[in-house]
């Protein structure tokens, strides 16, 4: 089964970039494209990349995507940190051959100090 | 504007069961896929169940091991809504359940604000 890992937490100052990554396992990540999605305490997770480096509208170009074949991996880059983006990321993609079938990463938490 | 609206949440004592529905509006929703996704208190994201776009009968379905057999996800395109019927509920099935529309064409995945269920006795 396709498998997705991130980091629990990252933490960055005000005014810099994060990179959160994810990284595959039991697949290749660019079978599937993969989302991501922010999610503050308490509210239902909001898109801010999709099929790998789109942006819905209303999200700010601070925010792109990026993934790599040959680490098996996705990248979301934040940059320009502000406090209101202190929230949990979630990365997603699907099971190989079923685009149906939906994989989670378990999530990181981004501090912005 | 788009909106997915959630409903049907509520307590539950374990072997029961639960409709959840999925409203609609602002968009297509025939021509969505679209899926179940829960989020047990303090904990990450997990699929749940998905039903394809098929003009006929509602859409083909998938479900995590962990709910197969025991909910049934189906659509009513006339009503713009999604449903899950979840029977045999278990504690370990207590979460915040959220609708999620697929991505299509140019359209990102949309979320709903999400429907309480908790199993207890």
């Amino acid at each position: 089964n396709f498998m997705l890992t991130q980091p629990q937490s990252v933490s960055e100052a005000p005014g810099k970039t994060v990179t959160i990554s994810c990284t595959g396992a039991g697949g290749d990540i660019v079978s599937n494209f993969v989302q991501w999605y922010k999610q503050r305490p308490g509210s239902a997770p909001v898109t801010v990349i999709y099929e790998d480096t789109q942006r819905p509208s209303g999200v700010p170009d601070r925010f792109s995507g990026s993934v790599d074949s040959s680490s098996n991996s996705a990248s979301l880059i934040i940059s320009g940190l502000q406090t209101d983006d202190e929230a949990i990321y979630y990365c997603q993609s699907s099971e190989a051959g079923n685009h149906g079938t939906l994989v989670f990463g378990g999530g990181t938490r981004l501090t912005v100090l | 504007q788009l909106h997915l609206v959630e409903s049907g949440g509520g307590a539950v004592q374990p072997g029961g069961s639960l409709r959840l529905s999925c409203a609609t509006s602002g968009f297509t929703f025939s021509s969505f896929a679209m899926h179940w996704v829960r989020q047990s208190p303090g904990k990450g994201l997990e699929w749940v169940a998905y039903v394809s776009v098929r003009p006929f009968d509602g859409g083909s379905t998938h479900y995590a091991d962990s709910v197969k057999g025991r909910f049934t996800i189906s659509r009513d395109n006339s009503q713009n809504t999604l449903f899950l019927q979840m029977d045999s509920l278990r504690p370990e099935d207590t979460a915040t359940y959220f609708c999620l529309r697929d991505r299509g064409g140019t359209y990102p995945p949309l979320w709903g604000q999400g429907t309480v269920v908790t199993v207890s006795s």
